[in-house]
């Protein structure tokens, strides 16, 4: 597509619940990563896929986070028994892994509020 | 590791003002540097790099020149309008992930 796309734009949940994310990146990028921002607390990184490569998971903040990427273009982030400190809004973003020094292009981001 | 420190806001100017967010670095190597600007209800775009010492990138008026010497790259512009209102990310990389700063709101009144 001509730009990130990200689904939902808004998602209210309760404490406990589980949510999907998901994240559908330029038709063309292989590198995919998700954020989380986080009102006065800038850009978190939270994973990174390239290609077929194992992702980088470091950012993930605990075990209830996981995301996967099919086919090496949509990806899903899955957040677990979700906690009012999970409420934030989650940025996803691609880019061309030989072009990274022009950096990433972001979708519009999911607000997440858990009540 | 990579870290990136922006000044910290809201940045409250009137319209036409001169505008400069602070943005120093600390990182190994020689990183890219750049701006994002992120505008009420939508995401992070991509305002202008550089990618070596001594660069200057510019976009819609704003510049910033990547300066090794003081691990810096702060953002101006000459005259601001209202429709510049937003927070402003610096960011360096690349690696595997961008690392940015906090974010710098800017607002500006007529």
């Amino acid at each position: 597509g001509a730009g990130v796309s990200q689904s939902p734009s808004n998602k209210v949940t309760e404490k406990g619940k589980d949510v999907e994310l998901r994240c559908d990146p330029i038709s063309g990028h292989t590198a995919l990563y998700w954020y989380r921002q986080s009102l006065g607390q800038g850009l978190e990184f939270l994973i990174y896929f390239q290609g077929n490569s194992a992702p980088d998971k470091s950012g993930l903040p605990s075990d209830r986070f996981s995301a996967e990427r099919t086919g090496g273009s949509v990806s899903t982030l899955t957040i677990q028994r979700t906690q009012q400190e999970d409420s934030a809004v989650y940025l996803c973003a691609s880019s061309l892994a030989a072009d990274r020094g022009n950096g990433y292009t972001f979708g519009s981001g999911t607000r997440l509020t858990v009540v | 590791g990579n870290s990136v420190t922006q000044m910290e806001g809201p940045v409250t100017l009137s319209e036409e003002a001169f505008l400069t967010i602070n943005c120093t670095y600390t990182a190994t190597g020689y990183p890219s540097l750049f701006w994002y600007v992120q505008y009420p209800g939508e995401g992070l775009q991509l305002l202008l790099k550089a990618t070596k010492a001594d660069d200057k990138g510019s976009n819609k008026g704003f510049e910033a020149t990547y300066r090794k010497e003081t691990t810096s790259f702060h953002l101006e512009k000459g005259s601001v309008q209202v429709s510049d209102s937003a927070v402003y990310f610096c960011a360096l990389g690349p690696a595997s992930t961008l690392t940015f700063g906090k974010g710098t709101m800017l607002l500006v009144s007529p």
